[in-house]
């Protein structure tokens, strides 16, 4: 089945713990992208990626950090969490950039 | 991109169509026009875009005026499934696959 997944699926932790939340997909994209989507300010970017070894930031890149060394995954690093990257995170991935995104299933954080 | 408008809010009986409006005044020659749905808060769907030319495939119908500044998304038999946050945008060549959602429509469809 063709499909993005993203682990966990919910993680609780502390200020300045470092985390991973992973992204895949299977079906040989080449775009990828991660968004967080907080009440009343929409879905927002934070990083996205043309192809291995290119990623670029998005309109919320602070406080994280990304990397493709392989076409199928995309993890999204959060080096030293806070309170305010407290959100829903989605990971999305396409054949090319500006054709229709097929989002993973989305990762609550919350950073106490 | 284009900004686009939507109502707040949308109510359809179940089995009927539901045709969800959308503004989109200031889009450009190259911007497509992108739907997408979010039930709840699992990961957003694609539902259908288009350009100029109306479209229709297993989910929904697209259908864009002819000066492109309007669109309306039609689900043509709503079911309880298709409650929802419906997003429209306006997504061009410059965006690098940024899609950024508005506030959306919430249809709800009742039994």
């Amino acid at each position: 089945e063709a499909q993005v997944t993203q682990n966990p699926r919910y993680l609780i932790t502390v200020t300045g713990k470092k985390l991973t939340v992973t992204c895949s997909q299977n079906m040989n994209h080449e775009y990828m992208s991660w968004y967080r989507q907080d009440p009343g300010l929409g879905l927002r970017q934070i990083y996205y990626s043309m192809n291995v070894e290119v990623t670029d930031k998005g309109d919320v890149p602070e406080g994280y950090k990304v990397s493709r060394k392989e076409k199928r995954n995309f993890p999204l690093i959060l080096e030293s969490p806070s309170p305010n990257q407290t959100s829903l995170y989605f990971c999305a991935s396409s054949l090319k950039q500006d054709i229709e995104q097929y989002f993973g299933p989305g990762t609550r954080l919350t950073v106490t | 991109d284009a900004k686009t408008t939507q109502p707040p809010s949308m109510d359809c009986a179940e089995g009927r169509a539901a045709n969800l409006p959308c503004n989109h005044s200031t889009i450009s020659g190259n911007e497509y026009v992108y739907w997408y749905r979010q039930i709840h808060s699992q990961g957003p769907q694609y539902i259908i875009h288009g350009l100029k030319n109306n479209e229709t495939n297993e989910m929904a119908s697209l259908i864009i005026t002819e000066d492109r500044k309007s669109s309306t998304l039609i689900l043509p038999h709503a079911t309880l499934r298709d409650t929802a946050v419906y997003y429209c945008i306006a997504l061009g060549g410059t965006s690098y696959g940024k899609l950024t959602f508005g506030q959306g429509t919430i249809l709800t469809v009742h039994p």
